[in-house]
C-alpha cells in the first residue's frame, strides 16, 4: 500500500524558513517523480515543486523560484522541501504526491497526474 | 502557463442524478488532463487520468471524455459519498502544471 506522511508544517513569522519532509513507502521510491502541491485556506489547489526520480530533474512555479528547494533521499525514500523567505501568502496545506503510471520527467522535461497523496501538513505564515 | 476553467462553480444534485462537469483549456493539452475528488479537510483522489481512463478503484460511475481544450467530468449516477469538489488539472509537458478552480458538488 502506497503511503506518504509529511511532516514539518507550523508557524511561522514573514521572512523565516521552514523545511517540510515527506515520507514514502509502498513503492520504489527511486522510480518515480514526486511532487508538492499546496491549497490556501478555502481556496484550490496550485501545484509548487517537481523532481524527477533521479533527482536530476527540479520544476518550480514562478511563485516560490528562487525561495523553495526541492530535493530527495531516495536511500531514505524522503522528499523535502526548503522553504525561505516565506510570505503570508505561502500560508498554506502543503501536500507531497506521487507521480501517476504513464509520466515521465528527466532533467529536460516532466509531465504526469499525481496518483497519490499525503494528508498534507500546514504551514502558516504570520506575525 | 495554461489556464484551466470549470463549470460550475457549484451544483446542487440529488442523489441517483446524472452530473456532468466541464473543464476548458486556454490552449490543446491533446488528452493530457486529470480529474481530482476532494472531500472537506482531505487530500485530493485521482479519479480520471488521460482524459478518459478510470484510476484503479475508482467506481464505474465515473467516466471522463474530451480531448484538445474541452473536458467533462460524468457521475452516471450520484452517491451520497460523491458530494465532494472536483478539480480537473492539465499535465502538458511544456507547461506547468495548472488546475481548475473546482466544482463543489452540493446535495439538492
Amino acid at each position: 500500500e502506497v503511503q506518504l506522511l509529511e511532516s514539518g508544517g507550523g508557524l511561522v513569522q514573514p521572512g523565516g524558513s521552514l523545511r517540510l519532509s515527506c515520507a514514502a513507502s509502498g513503492f520504489t521510491f527511486s522510480s518515480y517523480a514526486m511532487t508538492w502541491v499546496r491549497q490556501a485556506p478555502g481556496k484550490g489547489l496550485e501545484w509548487v515543486s517537481a523532481l524527477s526520480g533521479s533527482g536530476a530533474g527540479t520544476y518550480y512555479a514562478d511563485s516560490v523560484k528562487g525561495r523553495f528547494t526541492i530535493s530527495r533521499d531516495n536511500s531514505k525514500d524522503t522528499l523535502s522541501l526548503q522553504m525561505n523567505s516565506l510570505r503570508a501568502d505561502d500560508t498554506a496545506v502543503y501536500y507531497c504526491a506521487k507521480f501517476g503510471w504513464g509520466s515521465n520527467c528527466d532533467s529536460t522535461s516532466c509531465y504526469g497526474n499525481f496518483d497519490y497523496w499525503g494528508q498534507g501538513t500546514l504551514v502558516t505564515v504570520s506575525s | 502557463d495554461i489556464q484551466m476553467t470549470q463549470s460550475p462553480s457549484t451544483l446542487s444534485a440529488s442523489v441517483g442524478d446524472r452530473v456532468t462537469i466541464t473543464c476548458r483549456a486556454s490552449q490543446s493539452i491533446s488528452s493530457l488532463l486529470a480529474w481530482y475528488q476532494q472531500k472537506p479537510g482531505k487530500a485530493p483522489n485521482l479519479l480520471i487520468y488521460k482524459a478518459s481512463s478510470l484510476q484503479s478503484g475508482v467506481p464505474s460511475r465515473f467516466s471522463g471524455s474530451g480531448s484538445g481544450t474541452e473536458f467533462t467530468l460524468t457521475i452516471s449516477s450520484l452517491q451520497p459519498d460523491d458530494f465532494a469538489t472536483y478539480y480537473c488539472q492539465q499535465y502538458n509537458r511544456y507547461s506547468p502544471w495548472t488546475f481548475g478552480q473546482g466544482t463543489k458538488v452540493e446535495i439538492k
